[in-house]
């Protein structure tokens, strides 16, 4: 049973560029949720998607922005590169809907923004 | 706002030597209470869920217990493949929505 997954590992960009991150799902499940883990800190909620929807948004600009695809996959972009942005990026899957509730993570994606 | 404060940051025990991790909350309608451990440059790796006050999970040498305000990770004769950061996490909406995470505690188990 394939767990999450998540590509690439490492990324190294400059400031003012755009990025992409790329989820593959747990199988079975629908639902992507994407976080932001600075050093030292615990994972941020960035937004989850469901049915190719954005469905639920933490506290981040529009700067970052995300789709879902009919097989459930996604992917995170991040325009306009901050130094601030430098991060682990997660996706974390689930199962819509009652009972469904525990998310699996993923490995992370390391953004270095120079 | 929904708050979740671990402590302590960082707790070094010697092998064997049992101890308890502190995730307390403050919420608005707890739908979830969830434990992860995280090993350095990797994703977080899941653990436990509690729904209810009362509730207790066991697995190996990890108990997790909830009360209405607080949850403790309990570590019983730990080793050094223990050492890790384990990670608090609450779900307070309904669905699947987006969890609020602690710091974390920042274990090491010294041989």
């Amino acid at each position: 049973d394939a767990g999450v997954t998540q590509s690439p590992t490492h990324l190294i960009k400059t400031r003012g560029q755009q990025v992409t991150l790329r989820c593959s799902p747990k199988s079975g499940h629908d639902t992507v949720s994407w976080y932001q883990q600075a050093l030292g800190q615990g994972p941020q909620f960035i937004f989850q998607y469901y049915e190719e929807e954005e469905r639920q948004r933490g506290n981040f600009p529009d700067r970052f922005s995300g789709h879902q695809f009919p097989n459930y996959s996604s992917e995170l972009n991040v325009n306009a590169l901050l130094l601030g942005d430098s991060a682990l990026y997660l996706c974390a899957s689930s199962l819509w809907g009652a009972g469904g509730d525990t998310q699996y993570f993923g490995p992370g994606t390391r953004l270095t923004v120079l | 706002e929904d708050q979740v404060t671990q402590s302590p940051e960082a707790l070094r025990l010697q092998e064997g030597e049992s101890s308890s991790l502190n995730c307390s909350y403050t919420v608005s309608g707890l739908r979830g209470l969830f434990w992860y451990r995280q090993d350095p440059g990797k994703g977080p790796e899941f653990l436990f869920t509690l729904y209810s006050a009362g509730e207790e999970k066991e697995k190996e040498r990890l108990k997790a217990t909830l009360t209405k305000k607080e949850s403790f990770l309990h570590i019983t004769a730990p080793k050094p493949e223990d050492s890790a950061t384990y990670l608090c996490a609450v779900r307070t909406g309904g669905g699947a929505d987006g969890l609020t995470f602690g710091k974390g505690t920042h274990l090491i188990i010294q041989p």
